[in-house]
């Protein structure tokens, strides 16, 4: 059964880099069809996708994030990874990873709360 | 980039049918079957409900439906069950940089 677990720092400093990884277990990033992402909600606010990557090479990102965010993968830990920088209290939220197709997220991580204070 | 349009909550008596709209534009909504739908209980992981409009996953109820019309899709809840109260998001695939698009979200409430 296919399962995505988020990992990383619970605290990040203002203007410094957020980074999460995502663990892909029961299944390979590489073998598996569609699309990995990352989602996050603000403290009392909506679900906002930040970016997505398909298994095959080609990445996507959120218009409003695109310059500060940057999806990889390592295939050889079944990872992806999210990178965020120049952070700000803005970008407090619960972070989740997720597998998905053009028309559902179906498997999602738990969440990692990432809270960017000094 | 805007969300998706939802109503911010929606209530309803236990055994009652409720819908929800999520309305968007030629471009995501009307524009492809892309639709899902989640459901999001604090401090729990969302669930997928419903996706490619009307198709729902393995393990989730009937109760649950999903229809579209033009801009809008909705999703139904029949025999509402104390369970269901919870936050609901759509989501749609988009033609252009912003890829996939999530609604405002809407707080369901039994009564």
């Amino acid at each position: 059964q296919l399962q995505v677990q988020e990992s990383g720092p619970g605290l990040v400093k203002p203007s410094e880099t957020l980074s999460l990884s995502c663990t892909v277990s029961g299944g390979s990033i590489n073998n598996n069809s569609y699309y990995w992402g990352w989602i996050r909600q603000p403290p009392g606010k909506g679900l906002e996708w930040i970016g997505s990557f398909y298994y095959s090479g080609n990445t996507y990102y959120n218009p409003s994030l695109k310059s500060r965010v940057t999806i990889s993968v390592d295939m050889s830990k079944n990872q992806f990874s999210l990178k965020l920088t120049s952070v700000t209290a803005a970008d407090t939220a619960m972070y989740y990873c997720a597998h998905h197709e053009p028309g559902g997220f179906d498997i999602w991580g738990q969440g990692t709360m990432v809270t960017v204070s000094s | 980039q805007s969300a998706l349009t939802q109503p911010a909550s929606v209530s309803g008596s236990p055994g009652q049918s409720i819908t929800i709209s999520c309305t968007g534009t030629t471009s995501d909504v009307g524009g492809y079957n892309y639709v899902s739908w989640y459901q999001h209980h604090a401090g729990k992981a969302p669930k997928l409900m419903i996706y490619d409009v009307t198709n729902r996953p393995s393990g989730v109820s009937d109760r649950f439906s999903g229809s579209k019309s033009g801009n809008t899709a909705s999703l139904t809840i029949s025999g509402l069950q104390p369970e269901d109260e919870a936050d609901y998001y759509c989501n749609s695939y988009r033609s252009s940089s912003t890829r996939w698009v999530f609604g405002g979200g809407t707080k369901v409430t039994v009564l």
